[in-house]
């Protein structure tokens, strides 16, 4: 099973400022990696696939880089509304795994 | 964009059964691989099961191989899990999710 591993846990950012988020794979997932958003009572929303693709519909600010076993997610610029958990996921190979998130929080 | 919308969560006891069912829409189901996702309280996502798009391979986690079954209609744009054994872990909130696209969730409660 392929173990990914999101850093940090928590990350504190001010409105307006720039959100690194890491997810480290245990081997190499290629570019099988997607990206996930997460607010409180919502569902996940899809952000990037091909670790660097953005979904339809999601602003220019998120942007995903990486392949192999290392891969970030940046945000440009927060808005309040980005303020949620994040999500990585491996599609590379079965069983499917999730990092375990990282939550973007007011500073 | 797709839509999904998942039926059948409830409360059952330990040891009973649950058939969760989810209709798509906005997208051509039967060339997609789709699945389950699971969210227990204030914990993480954790991928449950997949079936390919001609229903010909089936993925499961080891959590779940042996008491749970997916399966899908494509004639009906309909993906199933057939949930049995069911353990007090297995309560979560239960996301269909497949081409991209994720559905809103069902609650699955399983208590005495």
């Amino acid at each position: 099973e392929i173990v990914m591993t999101q850093s940090p846990a928590t990350l504190s950012v001010s409105p307006g400022e720039r959100a690194t988020l890491s997810c480290r794979a245990s081997q190499s997932v290629s570019s099988n990696l997607a990206w996930y958003q997460q607010k409180p009572g919502q569902a996940p929303r899809l952000l990037v696939i091909g670790a660097s693709t953005r979904a339809t519909g999601i602003p220019a600010r998120f942007s995903g880089s990486g392949s192999g076993t290392e891969f970030t997610l940046t945000i440009s610029s927060l808005q309040s509304e980005d303020f949620a958990v994040y999500y990585c996921q491996q599609y590379y190979n079965w069983p499917r795994t999730f990092g375990q998130g990282t939550k973007v929080e007011i500073k | 964009e797709g839509q999904l919308l998942e039926s059948g969560g409830g409360l059952v006891q330990p040891g009973g059964s649950l058939r969760l069912s989810c209709v798509a829409s906005g997208f051509t189901f039967s060339i997609y691989d789709m699945g389950w996702v699971r969210q227990s309280p204030g914990k993480g996502l954790e991928w449950v099961s997949t079936i390919s798009g001609r229903g010909d391979s089936t993925y499961y986690a080891d959590s779940v191989r042996g008491r749970f079954t997916i399966s899908r209609d494509n004639s009906k744009n309909t993906l199933y899990l057939q949930m049995n054994s069911l353990r007090d872990e297995d309560t979560a909130v239960y996301y269909c999710e497949g081409g991209w696209n994720w559905g809103q969730g069902t609650q699955v409660t399983i208590s005495s």
